[in-house]
């Protein structure tokens, strides 16, 4: 199994340029998640999804959209691209977020797309 | 919004030298994991506390669960070249939101 998968690894853009980032995940898991990670502060969700055709809003989503048309795949777009938005964007999946199961609701996470913006 | 810090930030420390990273939140955690992000690699999940109190070893790590659900460390005891990483603690808050938010992290730098 690949687990989660991200492309592009790496991008480079101009400002004002869209781009969409892909995640897709083999293990069949309910939720995703678009983190991204700036030095000295740690992981910031973006968005989230819990389930085919939903997604909401994390802690920094100003400037992105996602997408989740279908259960393995969760799309995070730029619509203009700014350079605050320099950063390594991580995708992540779960098979639930809330369960005390043992393993239920830890965090898959891709290796990463890192995005300039110059 | 809710929030935890994670001390310290960086740390330097000789091989066979111990290292421990501390998670402190002012709210009720409903439980907290912790993830390992080698150098330049994606974070990887190591362990779930989910009781108060609770105490969990992986060989020389060993992990803490406060009484009151509102911290939590990670100690590695005799540190190695491979224990090189940022560690990072997240937790899910009683009654929050679904989200899982993530600790700045530890930045653990081991001298050989």
């Amino acid at each position: 199994n690949a687990g989660v998968t991200q492309t592009p690894k790496f991008r480079v853009l101009k400002t004002g340029q869209s781009m969409t980032l892909l995640c897709a995940q083999d293990m069949n898991h309910e939720y995703m998640y678009w983190y991204r990670q700036d030095p000295g502060m740690g992981l910031r969700l973006i968005h989230y999804s819990v389930g085919e055709g939903t997604t909401a809003k994390g802690e920094v989503p100003d400037g992105y959209n996602v997408s989740r048309l279908k259960k393995q795949n969760f799309l995070l777009g730029l619509e203009s691209a700014a350079p605050s938005q320099t950063s390594v964007y991580f995708c992540a999946s779960s098979p639930h977020l809330f369960s005390t199961l043992s393993g239920a609701n830890v965090l898959t996470f891709g290796a990463g797309s890192r995005l300039t913006v110059l | 919004g809710q929030q935890v810090m994670q001390i310290p930030q960086y740390q330097h420390v000789q091989e066979g030298e111990d290292f421990t990273t501390y998670c402190n939140s002012s709210t009720t955690l409903s439980n907290i994991q912790w993830y390992k992000q080698r150098p330049g690699g994606h974070p990887v999940f190591l362990i779930q506390l989910v009781k108060s109190g609770e105490v969990k070893k992986q060989k020389r790590l060993t992990f803490q669960f406060g009484e009151a659900k509102k911290n939590s460390s990670l100690h590695i005891t005799a540190t190695q070249t491979t224990d090189v990483g940022t560690y990072f603690c997240a937790e899910s808050f009683s009654g929050s939101a679904r989200q899982l938010t993530f600790g700045s992290g530890t930045q653990l730098t081991v001298l050989p």
